[in-house]
């Protein structure tokens, strides 16, 4: 079955401090991930996707097949980022699209 | 307006009302979705609409009742709730390609349902 963990519900970092959020995943095709926000006060957002190879807002993440994981990573912290953070996975074998997601992260950024 | 928007934001009921949930959006997208956020679980895919078909209802109880009258709409119906349906309700929206494979997600705010 399709399944997308983040094993931290919560974590705390200080600013200019690296960062990493946790991702795994389990599925049987060619996955494709992504990473979705949620700042405070904000509605749900694309933050990143695995294809896309970008960086955004100074945030990357690489895509593991052999570990299955997709952890998302930033050197140095900023206030700004304190948000709750969700890994997504899209299943495609089924005869439309959808898309899974983690039970999220919520990163807080101590200044 | 542009973007996802839903509506009411706040909706109480007791386990014997009727209400509806809108969402409208105005993204010239072609698929819709209804998620449900409790405060203990994932994001909990409901229901997708496809071109205003619905493609997938996962498992989720009749008490909700999905309609989707055309592209830019998509309502949720709900009656006799129970206490535990009480959750943020989020709509989405996507352009799926002929393949049916979507784009990017895009949220609404989220309407915040309490069941009493």
């Amino acid at each position: 079955a399709q399944r997308v963990t983040q094993p931290e519900k919560l974590l705390s970092v200080f600013k200019g401090a690296p960062v990493e959020l946790k991702c795994n995943y389990s599925y049987s095709g060619s996955p494709e991930l992504f990473w979705y926000v949620q700042y405070s006060r904000q509605r749900l957002q694309l933050l990143l996707r695995h294809i896309s190879r970008e960086s955004i807002k100074g945030f990357t993440a690489d895509l593991n097949k052999g570990e299955t994981s997709f952890h998302l990573k930033k050197p140095f912290a900023q206030e700004e980022d304190s948000a709750m953070y969700y890994c997504a996975l899209r299943n495609s074998e089924t005869s439309y699209d959808k898309v899974i997601f983690g039970p999220g992260t919520s990163l807080s950024v101590i200044p | 307006e542009t973007g996802v928007t839903q509506t009411p934001r706040h909706l109480v009921m007791g386990m014997t009302n009727k209400k509806s949930l809108k969402c409208e959006q105005h993204l010239g997208h072609n698929a819709m979705y209804w998620y449900k956020q409790s405060a203990k679980k994932p994001l909990e895919l409901m229901f997708v609409y496809s071109l205003e078909e619905r493609v997938e209802n996962n498992s989720v109880p009749s008490r909700f009742s999905p309609e989707c009258p055309n592209s830019s709409h998509l309502f949720l119906h709900l009656h006799t709730l129970q206490p535990e349906d009480s959750a943020l309700y989020l709509c989405a929206s996507s352009h799926e390609n002929l393949f049916r494979v979507a784009g990017e997600l895009f949220f609404g705010e989220g309407s915040r349902l309490t069941v009493l």
